[in-house]
């Protein structure tokens, strides 16, 4: 079955960088991209950015331009996002989901979700 | 900056029929937006419902439907039931590599 299995919970502090994995399972990863998608608590979800399994192309929402980094590892089929300089409104739970291969549309499997703590 | 538009809460009683919608803070929704549906109860990941639309996510009932009504996209729930109570929300791509969540939907069951 299709599955995305994300990385455990961390707690940072201010200035610090994080690194979410995601690791696919139960498809052909290069047929599909990965979204990102983050919530803060209490509040919506907030969409971050999509990588392609297939060529690596990637997009980000204008507030993360410059400070998120996403790459794959197609030997492993897992996706990482690196958030960097990270401040007390970034503590959220990070999720990865598939999404399409040539775009962020079309959202259909989710990973567990990472919690991220930003704190001093 | 684009604004994706929810009702921010409905009522729906056990049984009855209600319809969500996802809108623009300009413009039309059509289905080049590729509007998809998530449900989300507390603690828990996002659920896919629909995408591109009307297609429904595998192992979604039929009673979840999605369609464009006006210039919005919709959410249907037919038949509701007490554990959809929970909160709804749309994405629309926007072009670009850019998708757009809504505000979201706190749907209550009584």
């Amino acid at each position: 079955q299709i599955q995305l299995v994300q990385s455990g919970t961390e707690v940072k502090k201010p200035g610090a960088s994080v690194k979410v994995s995601c690791k696919a399972s139960g498809y052909i990863f290069t047929n599909y991209g990965v979204t990102w998608v983050r919530q803060a608590p209490g509040q919506g979800l907030e969409y971050m950015a999509w990588i392609s399994g297939y060529n690596g192309n990637t997009k980000f929402a204008q507030k993360f331009q410059g400070r998120v980094t996403m790459t794959t590892d197609t030997s492993t089929s897992t996706a990482y996002m690196e958030l960097r300089s990270l401040r007390s409104d970034d503590t959220a739970v990070y999720y990865c989901a598939r999404a399409g291969r040539i775009a962020p549309v079309e959202f259909d499997y989710w990973g567990q979700g990472t919690l991220v703590t930003v704190s001093s | 900056q684009t604004v994706v538009t929810q009702e921010p809460s409905f009522s729906v009683s056990p049984g009855g029929t209600v319809t969500l919608t996802c809108g623009l803070s300009s413009g039309s929704v059509s289905t080049s937006y590729y509007a998809s549906w998530y449900q989300q109860t507390p603690g828990q990941a996002p659920r896919t419902l629909i995408y591109s639309t009307n297609t429904r996510s595998s192992g979604v009932p039929d009673r979840f439907s999605g369609s464009i009504v006006g210039n919005k996209a919709a959410l249907t729930i037919t038949g509701a039931q007490a554990d959809d109570e929970c909160d709804y929300y749309c994405v629309l791509y926007i072009g670009s590599g850019i998708s757009v969540f809504g505000t979201g939907t706190k749907v209550t069951v009584l």
